[in-house]
């Protein structure tokens, strides 16, 4: 069984442009987590989806990040424009029915924003 | 007062004896409780999980859980310098929306 993807592994962008990160959950698991780690804190949560639908997107920073999950399999996270304060990995996690298992988690996008 | 609480380390622990790592959660309604070891530069991964007060035993884990005190701790025995990681405390709320809250990491170093 293939675990979760992400791409790109790293990304290294200017400040105002914008990036697209891309995650494949586990075939077949409705629900896709994305989280985030900036430097020295915690992995915050970002959004979740159940299939196609935002189950719940209150860790969204502000309106300049997009996720979509179009069809119910993979998903996108775009951030536009980037600002300095994006920089982290970006985490996505996906999980079969019900969570109180855990999350299978990919190895992550590593964004730096310059 | 962060949601999940963990003391970030590092902690130091010699080769074959007991790593303790512990951790404290602020809402008593949460149900599920996870331990993910996380490897610098990878992904974290999950390695326990626990939803009754009491201990549960993995091999050399061992998570232990109070819910009255909202306190839930890892057990390593026998520590191998393989065990040398970040491990991450995270719990699920299931009295908002399905996600899981992490704490900030404990770094464990285990020394030969």
């Amino acid at each position: 069984e293939a675990g979760v993807t992400q791409f790109p592994s790293h990304s290294v962008i200017e400040k105002g442009q914008t990036v697209t990160l891309r995650c494949d959950p586990i075939s077949g698991h409705d629900n896709l987590y994305w989280y985030r780690r900036v430097m020295g804190k915690e992995i915050k949560f970002l959004l979740h989806f159940v299939k196609e639908s935002k189950q719940d997107e209150s860790g969204m920073p502000n309106n300049r990040f997009l996720a979509e999950r179009t069809g119910g399999t993979y998903s996108t996270l775009k951030v536009q424009p980037a600002e300095l304060e994006d920089s982290g990995v970006y985490f996505c996690a996906s999980s079969q029915g019900n969570q109180d298992y855990g999350y299978t988690f990919g190895s992550g996008t590593r964004l730096t924003v310059v | 007062q962060k949601e999940v609480e963990q003391n970030s380390g590092p902690l130091s622990v010699p080769e074959g004896a007991i790593a303790s790592l512990n951790c404290t959660y602020s809402d008593r309604v949460s149900q599920s409780f996870f331990w993910y070891r996380q490897y610098s530069g990878k992904s974290p991964e999950l390695i326990m999980s626990i939803y009754s007060n009491g201990d549960k035993e993995d091999g050399r884990f061992t998570a232990q859980l109070n819910k009255a005190s909202q306190y839930v701790s890892l057990l390593i025995r026998d520590s191998q310098p393989s065990d040398s990681a970040t491990y991450l405390c995270a719990v699920n709320k299931r009295s908002s929306a399905s996600k899981i809250i992490f704490g900030s990491g404990t770094r464990l170093s285990i020394r030969p």
